[in-house]
């Protein structure tokens, strides 16, 4: 089955600067990838995603990079501030079934 | 749009108690709903899929005599876990996705069970 790793499992950035979170994983069939944002104690909510027809899709702040060759996509928040600190998690996903979690990261923005 | 009810968001039982769980999509109608376990600072580990109208799908580990899933309709999924003890106890999200032609849609999240097992 699917594998999906998630690097960095911290992340500590000063407000204002760029944050990268990066995952990979092992199924080249795998064609959707969502990113979700998980507050403590809440809900994980979806922030962004992926089909697997596009490298690059962007949403203000955040935008997500997917290489299929290398079969790595990566997450990107830009102009961080203090509302951004959350664990997130990337998925791999064949046709949207199954989800494969990453492990997460916990970033954090330093005021 | 795309909203995702879970209930009850905690419950405190005595050890033998059976709990259960509800999941709702509140203005979408879900082919799929899914059913994770969550521990402190650990990812989402999938305990089943469920399929309204179908048995649910468990992932290799997951007890199905335990944990009890019912997709009776295509806006609501139950999970009951059985003769809960304090090992049960943990962080339990489902999930929904929307039903339509195509694929790749996104999961939407409820808010999560908080289980502690006395």
């Amino acid at each position: 089955g699917e594998n999906v790793e998630q690097h960095p499992s911290t992340l500590s950035v000063q407000e204002g600067d760029s944050a990268v979170i990066k995952c990979t994983y092992s199924d080249s069939a795998s064609n959707y990838f969502p990113w979700y944002k998980q507050e403590l104690g809440k809900r994980p909510q979806l922030i962004i995603d992926i089909r697997s027809n596009v490298g690059e899709k962007k949403d203000q702040r955040i935008a997500v990079t997917l290489n299929k060759t290398a079969k790595h996509f990566s997450l990107h928040i830009t102009e961080t501030q203090p509302e951004d600190s959350a664990v997130y998690f990337c998925a791999a996903s064949l046709a949207g079934n199954q989800f494969y979690f990453g492990t997460g990261t916990s970033l954090t923005v330093i005021p | 749009g795309a909203v995702v009810s879970q209930h009850p968001s905690r419950v405190i039982c005595k050890s033998g108690t059976s709990v259960k769980i509800e999941c709702r999509s509140l203005d979408f109608q879900a082919t799929t709903m899914f059913w994770y376990r969550q521990f402190p600072k650990q990812s989402l580990m999938l305990m089943a899929t469920s399929n309204e109208g179908s048995k649910a799908t468990y992932e290799q580990g997951v007890e199905k005599d335990k944990f009890l899933i019912n997709h009776a309709s295509l806006t609501l999924s139950t999970l009951t876990v059985t003769s809960a003890h304090p090992e049960d106890s943990s962080f339990y999200i489902c999930s929904a996705q929307i039903r339509t032609g195509g694929f790749n849609q996104p999961q939407h999240f409820g808010d999560g069970t908080r289980l502690s097992i006395l």
